[in-house]
C-alpha cells in the first residue's frame, strides 16, 4: 500500500517570504499523481496544484510551484510572496495511475501559519 | 463553475439513530469519492462509486452503506450511529480528461451526540 509522510506539522513564515513544505512518499508503481490540498478555517478542502509523475517538468501554478523527484519519492510544495490567506492546513496526496479511479491518500498535513 | 454540492452540511444525531448523507457532483462528472476527516486526523477514504457502480472500498464500516443513482448523485447511510463517528464528511467528484484531479464538495459536519 502506498504511504504519505509529511514531516513538519507546522510552518511558520513572514508574509511576503517563501517557505517549502515536505511530502514524501512510498510507492512500487511508476504511474501515479500527486497533489498538493489547501484547508483553511472553513475545512473546505481545496486543490492547489498537481503533477503527473510521468512529466519531468515541475508544475507550477501562479506563486505555487513544485519540486518534484521521482527517484527520491520527494514531493515539496513552495509558495513564494506568502500571503495572509496562504494560512492552512495543506495535504499532500497521491492517487494511484495504474487502477482507474482509485482514491486518495493523505499526508497528516502541515500547518501553515503566515505571519504579518 | 459548477462545484460538488453536498447535503445537509450540519446534522446532529443521537447514538444509534440513522443518518443520510447526500452528494451532487459536478456535472458531467462520473465517478462519485466518499471520504471520512476525524478531527486533527487527514481524510480516510471509505468508497468510490463509477458509473453507478462501486469502484473501490476503503475503511468503510459496515454500518454504512452507499450507493451512487441514475443521476450521479450519491447517498452515503450511516446506522446505529456511534460517537466516533462524528467527523467531517467529504464527497468528491472526478471527470474525464482532467488528470485524474478529484474536487471536493464543502463536507457534512456530522455530531454525534
Amino acid at each position: 500500500a502506498q504511504t504519505v509522510t509529511q514531516s513538519q506539522p507546522e510552518m511558520s513564515v513572514q508574509e511576503a517570504e517563501t517557505v517549502t513544505l515536505s511530502c514524501t512518499y512510498d510507492t512500487s508503481e511508476s504511474d501515479y499523481y500527486l497533489f498538493w490540498y489547501k484547508q483553511p478555517p472553513s475545512r473546505q478542502m481545496i486543490l492547489v496544484i498537481r503533477q503527473e509523475a510521468y512529466k519531468q517538468q515541475n508544475a507550477t501554478e501562479n506563486r505555487f510551484s513544485v519540486n518534484f523527484q521521482k527517484a527520491a519519492k520527494s514531493f515539496s510544495l513552495k509558495i513564494s510572496d506568502s500571503q495572509l490567506g496562504d494560512a492552512a492546513m495543506y495535504f499532500c496526496a497521491y492517487r494511484s495511475g495504474e487502477t482507474s479511479g482509485s482514491r486518495l491518500t493523505f499526508g497528516e498535513g502541515t500547518q501553515l501559519t503566515v505571519n504579518p | 463553475a459548477a462545484g460538488v454540492i453536498q447535503s445537509p452540511r450540519h446534522l446532529i444525531k443521537e447514538k444509534r439513530e440513522t443518518a443520510t448523507l447526500k452528494c451532487y457532483p459536478i456535472p458531467r462528472h462520473d465517478t462519485v469519492y466518499w471520504y471520512q476527516q476525524g478531527p486533527g486526523q487527514d481524510p480516510q477514504f471509505l468508497i468510490s462509486f463509477y458509473e453507478k457502480m462501486q469502484s473501490d472500498k476503503g475503511s468503510i464500516p459496515d454500518r454504512f452503506s452507499a450507493q451512487q443513482f441514475s443521476d450521479y448523485h450519491s447517498e452515503l447511510n450511516m446506522s446505529s450511529l456511534e460517537l466516533g463517528d462524528s467527523a467531517l464528511y467529504f464527497c468528491a467528484s472526478r471527470g474525464q480528461g482532467d488528470a485524474e484531479t478529484q474536487y471536493f464538495g464543502p463536507g457534512t459536519r456530522l455530531l454525534v451526540l
